[in-house]
């Protein structure tokens, strides 16, 4: 079946260092999704991306579609502590049901 | 806030056991979908419901059934729970059944399987 690859798994840098989160699925998607899980919360919607080679910027965050739409990254720039968390992307197929696929999300631990 | 909620936010059951959870989508919103989260991993689709009829399913088991209701509220029933079955219950709303709407979710029921 369809899966959605995520890395690294973890990811730990000093406050002010940059991180990228990278995504890959087995097939083509119709979109990708990307959603922040605070520890002992619930996955948050950050963005949306549906065109091939789309790139959007939400402050110090950049994402990403791959032009083949079966890869996608998302790239903090001068981490802070408050971006602390789980970092999932969700792929959607192209069946139009609105399933989403999540990676296995990558965990970001910021020293202050 | 998202505005969906659920209940209960946690809960302890035996193996062999059934539990029903609940979720209230947002205002507006007639799809709801489930998914299963174990910890350490993402969600995982279990499946969507659209205006009270069922709209795709994942690799559950049918013992994994759900309801949607006139108020686009909705239930996941598990029958004959087993260890495995500890996780976070999410569910997301979203405001049509359609790929390319955001699915906002609720805040989860943790539900643990002795």
């Amino acid at each position: 079946g369809q899966q959605v690859m995520q890395i690294p798994q973890y990811q730990h840098v000093q406050e002010g260092e940059d991180f990228t989160t990278y995504c890959n699925s087995s097939t083509t998607l119709s979109n990708i999704q990307w959603y922040k899980q605070r520890p002992g919360g619930h996955p948050v919607f950050l963005i949306q991306l549906v065109k091939s080679g789309e790139v959007k910027k939400q402050k110090r965050l950049t994402f990403q579609f791959g032009e083949a739409k079966k890869n996608s990254s998302l790239h903090i720039t001068a981490t802070q502590t408050t971006d602390v968390g789980t970092y999932f992307c969700a792929g959607r197929d192209s069946s139009n049901t609105g399933k989403l696929i999540f990676g296995q999300g990558t965990t970001l631990q910021v020293k202050p | 806030e998202t505005g969906v909620t659920q209940s209960p936010t946690h809960l302890i059951k035996t193996r062999g056991q059934q539990v029903t959870l609940r979720c209230s989508s947002q205002s507006g919103h007639n799809t709801v979908s489930w998914y299963q989260q174990a910890l350490g991993q993402g969600p995982q689709f279990i499946f969507q419901y659209y205006r009270e009829e069922e709209n795709g399913r994942g690799n559950f088991p049918p013992r994994f059934s759900g309801l949607q209701f006139p108020n686009y509220s909705s239930e996941l029933n598990v029958n004959a729970l087993e260890l495995d079955d500890s996780a976070l219950y999410l569910c997301a709303s979203s405001l049509s059944g359609i790929s390319t709407d955001t699915q906002y979710f609720g805040p989860g029921t943790r539900l643990t399987v002795l």
